[in-house]
C-alpha cells in the first residue's frame, strides 16, 4: 500500500488531455512540494515536475501539475504516443522521515 | 553531463549480503545529498535511503533500518549502500539519485538485486 494514492491506469486519444491525480496527506503532500516522475517500461524514472508545477528544461509544456491542500494533479495535453509510460508523484513525509512514492499511473494512448 | 554508474548487484541468498556503488560524474558531487530509490520488478518505487552533502547525516526507509548502510566518498564521488541480512523481499532493481533540494533530479539506470533460497 502506497502512502501517495494514485489511480493505477489511465488512458486517452492522441491530442487529448488527460490528468492523474495524486492523493496524500498532511504530512506529505500537505507540507512539502510534489514531484512527478514518468518511467518508460525498462528505463529509469525521469523527473518531468518539480517544486509542485515547475518543468525541468527539457520537458515539454504539454505537461503541467498543480498541488492543493494534500492532492496533486498532473495533465498531459496534446496526448502523444510517445507519452505512454508509467507516472509516479512523491513528496518528502514529515511524519516518516522519508520520501514517499505513489504506487503508480500506466498511461495507455489508445 | 550528468552520469550515475550503479553497480555491485546480483544474486545472493537470503541472509547474504551486498554492497552497492553509484559512481557520479559530471557535476560537483560535494553540493548534492544522494539517494537510493528500488523497484520491485513489475512494482512501484520505493525509497530506501538517502545520506547528506558531508555523509554525517542518512536516512532509511523503516524496511531496511538496521540491515542497510548508506556512505558517501567525496573523493571517489561514489555513493554506496552496504546491504546485509538480505531478504526475498529486497529483491529489486536498485538505483541511485542525485538530490537537488527537495527533487531527485538525475537517477542511474539501476542495478539488478536477486534474493533467492
Amino acid at each position: 500500500q502506497s502512502v501517495l494514492t494514485q489511480p493505477p491506469s489511465a488512458s486517452g486519444t492522441p491530442g487529448q488531455r488527460v490528468s492523474i491525480s495524486c492523493s496524500g496527506s498532511s504530512s506529505n503532500i500537505g507540507r512539502n512540494t510534489v514531484n512527478w516522475y514518468q518511467q518508460v517500461p525498462g528505463t529509469a524514472p525521469k523527473l518531468l515536475i518539480f517544486r509542485n508545477s515547475q518543468r525541468p528544461s527539457g520537458v515539454p509544456d504539454r505537461f503541467s501539475a498543480s498541488k492543493s491542500a494534500t492532492s496533486a494533479s498532473l495533465a498531459i495535453s496534446g496526448l502523444q504516443s510517445e507519452d505512454e509510460a508509467d507516472y509516479y508523484c512523491a513528496a518528502w513525509d514529515d511524519s516518516l522521515n522519508g520520501r514517499v512514492f505513489g504506487g503508480g499511473t500506466k498511461l495507455t494512448v489508445l | 553531463e550528468v552520469q550515475l554508474v550503479e553497480s555491485g548487484g546480483g544474486l545472493v541468498q537470503p541472509g547474504g549480503s551486498l554492497r552497492l556503488s553509484c559512481a557520479a560524474s559530471g557535476f560537483m558531487f560535494t553540493n548534492h545529498a544522494m539517494t537510493w530509490v528500488r523497484q520491485t520488478p513489475g512494482k512501484g518505487l520505493e525509497w530506501v535511503s538517502g545520506i547528506d552533502t558531508g555523509g554525517t547525516g542518512t536516512y532509511y526507509a523503516d524496511s531496511v533500518k538496521g540491515r542497510f548502510a548508506i556512505s558517501r566518498d567525496n573523493s571517489k564521488n561514489t555513493v554506496y549502500l552496504q546491504m546485509d541480512s538480505l531478504r526475498a523481499e529486497d529483491t529489486a532493481v536498485y538505483y541511485c539519485a542525485r538530490n537537488m533540494k527537495s527533487d531527485l533530479d538525475y537517477w542511474g539506470q539501476g542495478t539488478l538485486v536477486t534474493v533467492f533460497s
